[in-house]
């Protein structure tokens, strides 16, 4: 059964640091999802893209986040520096077409920031 | 703006009891996806279903119903009999039929089946 890949699983830094979250969604889903999901709280959208363009990025803080999905296939989340507050599990999902259809998501890397 | 409520933090019920988890939505839009995903405590979520907003007919899974109710825009899951494998945290969702698709989720419920 196809599934959504995320690396890696867990994470820690210290501030200050850059990290980097790697997702490579179900084969033939044109739309990715990255979330950051604080603990007691849903799933946040921090970045939605539909093949290689971004859709939306409304609630991702442009100054320190970014993420690009280059062909259109695997994507990569950064942070830098990251700052206490972005200590949270940050999850990756895909669909087929966005909104319409349920979405698949990965395991998630949980971000400790020292 | 999109906002789904899921007023019930925490529930605890004992093994083979009824439960329902309550979902209520605001959007202004007529078209509109709704979804319940689960949690369980692996981490990984997991969808349960889907629904549209011209179609209000109940749908009943197993164990699982959905109750959707467009008057009171309300999207309610019940588990009968539960079981100790039905612990997780359960989420319902919203999406946007037009634009980006854009998807909102709710706070979530922690579901603790005991045995």
């Amino acid at each position: 059964e196809a599934e959504v890949a995320q690396s890696p699983r867990y994470k820690i830094t210290e501030k200050s640091q850059a990290v980097a979250f790697w997702c490579d969604p179900i084969s033939g889903h044109a739309t990715l999802y990255w979330y950051r999901q604080i603990l007691g709280q849903g799933p946040e959208l921090l970045v939605q893209f539909q093949d290689e363009s971004v859709v939306d990025d409304s609630q991702l803080p442009k100054d320190r986040f970014s993420a690009e999905r280059l062909k259109g296939v695997d994507s990569t989340l950064k942070i830098q520096p990251a700052e206490l507050g972005d200590s949270a599990m940050y999850l990756c999902a895909s669909s087929r077409l966005a909104g319409k259809n349920e979405q698949f998501f990965g395991p998630g890397t949980r971000l400790t920031v020292l | 703006a999109q906002k789904v409520t899921q007023a019930q933090t925490e529930i605890s019920v004992v093994e083979k009891e009824d439960v329902t988890l309550d979902c209520v939505y605001e959007t202004r839009d007529t078209t509109y996806y709704l979804f319940w995903y689960k949690q369980p405590p692996s981490g990984e979520l997991v969808f349960l279903i889907r629904r549209n907003s011209f179609d209000e007919q109940n749908e009943i899974s197993g164990r699982y119903s959905w109750n959707f109710q467009k008057s009171t825009s309300s999207f309610n899951f019940t588990i009968t009999a539960s079981q100790v494998v039905d612990s997780a945290v359960y989420f319902c969702a919203l999406s946007e039929a037009r634009g980006a698709g854009k998807s909102t989720f709710g706070d979530g419920t922690t579901l603790t089946v005991k045995p």
